[in-house]
């Protein structure tokens, strides 16, 4: 079974604060790596899709890079507003697509 | 673009009876999930199609849950008979092959009682 971790599991911090959460994955046979935004009483929705060891990806206030020797990728969101509060998925690629279970961000303002 | 609809929004059922799923994907996205997501667990793949082919069930529960994607377009998730644990949020996602983002539906919360 390939599991994909992700740290911490729930995080707290104030409007204005970085912050960054880890997706670990294993690290052989790897397609791609997907992070994905979910709000509450929404729909998960897809933030980036990384295919290359060393992609950097942003848009906007948040960036996330990837490291596939080591299996791990970093989701970044500098400056965080209470809009931002939401779970981040990170979900792994090989035969199917394997989630984690998620970081629950809430800023607080 | 339309996105993926999925019906009903929220289901309450007792255990032992059945219930099921409705999923319209993207127009001209060939892939389809279902996803069983629990409290506090992340989304659980139980069934992808490519087309109107299956290409990976391994966790879906076959002695009670079903699925289909008939013509290729649409999807049904079926549960027969529903259990306690099967208490969950059922996304429906759809993608064109390969690497692509998935879309995914509002999702269906079924609470078994």
């Amino acid at each position: 079974i390939l599991n994909v971790e992700q740290s911490p599991q729930s995080l707290h911090v104030q409007e204005g604060d970085s912050t960054n959460f880890t997706c670990s994955f294993p690290s052989s046979n790897f397609y791609a790596l997907h992070w994905y935004r979910w709000e509450t009483a929404k729909s998960p929705e897809a933030l980036f899709v990384m295919t290359l060891n060393g992609d950097e990806k942003k848009k906007g206030r948040i960036s996330a890079t990837l490291n596939t020797k080591e299996g791990y990728s970093y989701l970044y969101i500098k400056g965080s507003q209470p809009e931002d509060s939401a779970t981040y998925l990170c979900a792994f690629l090989f035969n199917d697509m394997r989630f984690g279970a998620g970081t629950r961000l809430t800023v607080k303002p | 673009e339309a996105g993926v609809a999925q019906s009903p929004r929220y289901k309450i059922i007792e255990k032992r009876q059945s219930v099921a799923f409705w999923c319209n994907p993207i127009s001209g996205h060939a892939t389809l999930y279902w996803y069983q997501q629990i409290l506090g667990q992340g989304p659980k793949l139980l069934i992808q199609f490519q087309n109107n082919g299956v290409v990976d069930d391994s966790q879906l529960p076959k002695d009670r849950f079903s699925a289909e994607r008939l013509k290729g377009v649409d999807s049904t998730l079926k549960i027969q008979p529903a259990k306690l644990e099967d208490s969950a949020v059922y996304l429906c996602a759809s993608s064109f092959p390969g690497t692509s983002p998935l879309h995914f539906g509002n999702g269906t919360r079924l609470t078994v009682t």
